[in-house]
């Protein structure tokens, strides 16, 4: 698998490894974050969502992972297809309209 | 349908033009969003409307950007006196309160 620390703008991964995708937030009142996956030409699709009373929530290969000390978000996929290449954007709720960050490319060879 | 629609998908205008891009939200959904996209870019917010409260414009650019929601459905974005910098993909999404965000598939506006 590979990480990636702070926020890059795109990550590569080889088809079956595990990709994490990281994503910084910025207002400490943000009490709701989602993952979107975003395919060329498309609009945003919901991945998973995750609320601040926790730290892990895990879905159908997706993991995501809530860290509010350093307002630190992360999304994990397990066994990364090239079906899953697109850009994946973090988004956080301080109460109003979702906040979105900078979108993360993923890309994944066969 | 069932999701988000825009229309139209796409709109090519000159400068100094006028345009209006609409949105309609999912049925029931109490919330709705417009977001700008410019190419390779993330989304950048815009206007929210939430239900019968004052929307909340902070995002909107310039006053030359406007939107109006009719009948809590329905959203229109309206441009006016367009510049070429306004040229990006215009994003809607419609929520149930504060929960998810469903997204149409955009407008994407190129001024000339």
């Amino acid at each position: 698998g590979e990480s990636v620390g702070l926020h890059l703008p795109t990550l590569s991964v080889q088809e079956g490894d595990n990709s994490i995708i990281n994503c910084a937030y910025s207002n400490s009142a943000s009490d709701y974050f989602i993952w979107y996956k975003q395919e060329s030409g498309k609009g945003p699709q919901f991945i998973i969502d995750i609320r601040s009373n926790m730290d892990k929530r895990q879905g159908q290969r997706v993991t995501v992972l809530l860290n509010k000390t350093v307002k630190h978000l992360s999304l994990q996929i397990a066994a990364t297809q090239p079906g899953d290449s697109a850009v994946y954007f973090c988004a956080e709720n301080p109460g109003t309209a979702l906040i979105f960050g900078k979108g993360t490319t993923l890309s994944v060879s066969s | 349908g069932a999701g988000v629609s825009q229309s139209p998908s796409n709109k090519v205008t000159e400068k100094g033009k006028d345009v209006e891009l609409r949105c309609d939200p999912i049925s029931g959904h109490t919330a709705l969003y417009w977001y700008r996209q410019s190419l390779g870019q993330g989304l950048e917010f815009l206007i929210y409307f939430q239900g019968n409260s004052a929307p909340d414009k902070s995002g909107l650019p310039s006053d030359r950007f406007s939107a109006e929601r009719t009948g809590g459905s329905v959203s229109t974005l309206t441009i006016q006196r367009t510049q070429q910098e306004d040229s990006a993909v215009y994003l809607c999404a419609s929520s149930f309160y504060t929960r998810e965000l469903f997204f149409g598939e955009g407008s994407r506006l190129t001024v000339l």
